[in-house]
């Protein structure tokens, strides 16, 4: 057990819904890192939030937005879900320094029929 | 930007043997950190082993070595006394160790799918 907290673990909607993806980081970790995780794409990088600021952003499309809330837990929103948008996606979370490992949770699996 | 490049997408080993996993990396800076994770059926994305860039010797965790060779930008994962639970895709990371900005994230490869016969 990482000790990252993911929920839901599935999640089956339909094109054009909205979901919200939650995310509980280890306890006393500052960062979260978002995602995706998809057949022919591998693992890409979503978004990076540190102390509930956004610190990076990557292949993250419009339609989706994340956010770090004060008590360090992080929603990842999906809007306007396209076929495309299912896959697998990830929380991990660390410390927030130099070189650290990344801890990941058991991830969501997002199927948009 | 850094890419990493897993150019085997499966293997497989005899169970008790040893497998060596193959990565390569491209980057323009000196300072960095290299990782090997393990996903395994489950899903679930399991750090294997870390290996700093500015150390010269290898990083061992158990049955797991890599050989780091920094000038060719290489970083293989060899797995020895192979066991039915090692079985999993496996992938190589990169991470800057300039804190800032993008280059906070980690960096995959596409991952080596890891088969291991009994």
């Amino acid at each position: 057990d990482s000790g990252v907290t993911q929920t839901p673990k599935h999640l089956i909607t339909a094109t054009g819904q909205r979901v919200t993806l939650r995310c509980s980081p280890r306890s006393g970790d500052l960062s979260v890192y978002w995602y995706q995780q998809s057949l022919d794409q591998g693992l890409q990088f979503l978004i990076h939030y540190y102390n509930g600021e956004e610190r990076a952003k990557g292949n993250i499309l419009e339609r989706f937005s994340a956010q770090q809330f004060p008590d360090l837990h992080s929603e990842l929103n999906l809007s306007s879900l396209e076929l495309g948008d299912s896959a697998l996606y990830f929380c991990a979370s660390s410390v927030g320094t130099v070189g650290e490992k990344l801890f990941f949770g058991s991830g969501t699996q997002l199927s948009v029929l | 930007a850094q890419t990493v490049t897993q150019s085997q997408p499966e293997m497989s080993v005899q169970e008790a043997e040893t497998v060596t996993l193959s990565c390569t990396y491209d980057t323009s800076e000196s300072d960095y950190y290299l990782f090997w994770y393990k996903q395994p059926p489950s899903r679930q994305m399991i750090l294997v082993i870390r290996q700093e860039a500015y150390k010269q010797q290898n990083a061992t965790e158990n049955r797991f070595s890599v050989n780091f060779q920094k000038a060719a930008k290489s970083f293989s994962l060899k797995i020895s006394d192979s066991q039915l639970g090692d079985a999993a895709m496996y992938f190589c990371a990169y991470r800057s160790a300039s804190f800032t900005g993008a280059n906070s994230k980690l960096t995959f490869g596409k991952g080596i799918t890891l088969s291991v016969r009994p």
